[in-house]
């Protein structure tokens, strides 16, 4: 049963528009939410993060939104780069315990 | 200089054979991970060991061992390894045991099991 859900596999964006990445869990004890973002041939490195007394979190040109009653957060990334195309993994956690991971999604900025 | 190393980084064997993953980490972290990533690509924790003393393991099977011989080294031995052990294999650390400090990981070691 997966806890962290990233429904789209994949994703492509024109350079200099929007790039919006899903993700959906299923644990309400999740109060700690956290993007990373993978290139091939190398680990995951962290992006952004937010706590769940918040609904906003924004660095540069990355933002994440989270709305709790829909167990939903969301990644924009404004304006899109081609160096931003990676694998952008959703993870989330209940304090104290372990992160769990969504399966990725694939971003691919077109120049 | 690399923050969390792992090695090697492609691992090719046959069934049955016992192997080891070495990471050795360089920030001063005191809590040491191994993640697996599997054909799904969903990355699901193992281990997790915190100043030496193990604190998270998941429901893995027992040919798995983790090793930490002190604070900036958690090595994994796997014992006769099977098909489905196959899939690539993190190593990360963090700042402390919470999770909410972000996670440094390896780049991987691809684990092909023949």
């Amino acid at each position: 049963d997966q806890q962290v859900k990233q429904n789209s596999p994949s994703l492509s964006v024109q350079e200099g528009r929007i790039s919006i990445l899903n993700c959906d869990y299923t644990n309400s004890m999740f109060d700690y939410f956290l993007w990373y973002k993978k290139y091939p041939a190398e680990g995951p490195t962290f992006l952004i993060s937010i706590s769940s007394i918040k609904d906003k979190n924004e660095d540069g040109r990355f933002t994440v939104f989270l709305n709790k009653s829909a167990k939903h957060l969301s990644l924009h990334i404004v304006p899109s780069q081609p160096g931003d195309s990676a694998v952008y993994f959703c993870a989330a956690m209940e304090y104290g315990n372990k992160l769990v991971f969504g399966a990725g999604t694939i971003l691919r900025v077109k120049s | 200089d690399t923050a969390v190393s792992q090695t090697p980084k492609y691992l090719v064997t046959q069934m049955g054979n016992d192997k080891s993953i070495k990471c050795e980490q360089n920030l001063g972290h005191d809590t040491m991970y191994w993640y697996k990533q599997d054909s799904k690509k969903f990355l699901k924790i193992m281990f997790s060991y915190n100043n030496k003393e193990l604190i998270i393991n998941e429901t893995v099977p027992n040919r798995f061992s983790p090793k930490s011989p002190d604070k900036a080294h958690l090595n994994l031995h796997i014992n006769s390894l099977e098909l489905g052990d196959s899939a690539v294999y993190f190593c990360a650390s963090s700042q402390d045991r919470t999770g909410m400090e972000k996670l440094f990981f390896g780049s991987g070691t691809q684990l092909s099991v023949l």
